[in-house]
């Protein structure tokens, strides 16, 4: 029983560039989150799938992110034109099912550095 | 106001005795309650889910819900140097399909002492 995986754990760019943040939830999580976390600071809600859907993607902070999850498994977390601003660590969390009763489990993280 | 609230700490208590964290929140609707653990560098860990008011034991740890007073707190019985951490409460706002999130307090660091 894997728990949930991130790919990259690290991941430096410059400013400008384009990433790809991967996250495998666990075996037979349907609900699969998106949050961010600044030093100091909870973890910030960003967007949640239900299945292959966005259900919730209120907390995007703004166009340049984007996230999907085409086979309902597997997301990615796509960031246009970095900025210094979205260096965070990236964490995916992933639950059984849809519902406010499911414990959500988190992943390693991706540390996003934008010089 | 923040929709939840902690108090960051430190807060420092000797190893073997018992420490209290706590927890405030907003939003009276809200209908499930999270502890996490995060160790420095590393991500939150679950450790408690609480959904009713009153005690959840499990463990040294215990979960204490109270929804009219909008608190919630986590009891670390006969603390070890190893629960210091930060301890991020989590709570869940249900509002069907759509809904389903957390919203985090900024956390409470833990020290125990040897």
């Amino acid at each position: 029983g894997a728990g949930v995986s991130q790919t990259p754990s690290n991941k430096v760019t410059e400013k400008g560039k384009y990433v790809e943040l991967r996250c495998d939830p666990i075996s037979g999580h349907t609900a699969l989150y998106w949050y961010r976390q600044s030093l100091g600071q909870g973890p910030e809600f960003l967007i949640y799938f239900q299945g292959t859907g966005a259900a919730d993607d209120s907390g995007l902070p703004n166009d340049r992110f984007f996230a999907v999850r085409p086979e309902g498994s597997v997301s990615t977390l796509k960031i246009q034109r970095t900025e210094r601003g979205d260096s965070a660590v990236y964490l995916c969390a992933s639950s059984r099912k849809e519902s406010s009763y499911n414990e959500q489990f988190f992943g390693p993280g991706t540390r996003l550095t934008v010089l | 106001q923040k929709e939840v609230e902690q108090n960051s700490g430190p807060l420092s208590v000797p190893e073997g005795a018992i420490a209290s964290l706590n927890c405030t929140y907003s939003d009276r609707v809200s209908q499930s309650f999270f502890w996490y653990r995060q160790y420095s560098g590393k991500s939150p860990e679950l450790i408690m889910s609480i959904y009713s008011n009153g005690d959840k034991e499990d463990g040294r740890f215990t979960a204490q819900l109270n929804k009219a007073s909008q608190y919630v707190s986590l009891l670390i019985r006969d603390s070890q140097p190893s629960d210091s951490a930060t301890y991020l409460c989590a709570v869940n706002l249900w509002k069907g399909r759509g809904g389903n999130k957390l919203t985090f307090g900024t956390g409470t660091q833990l020290k125990v002492e040897l």
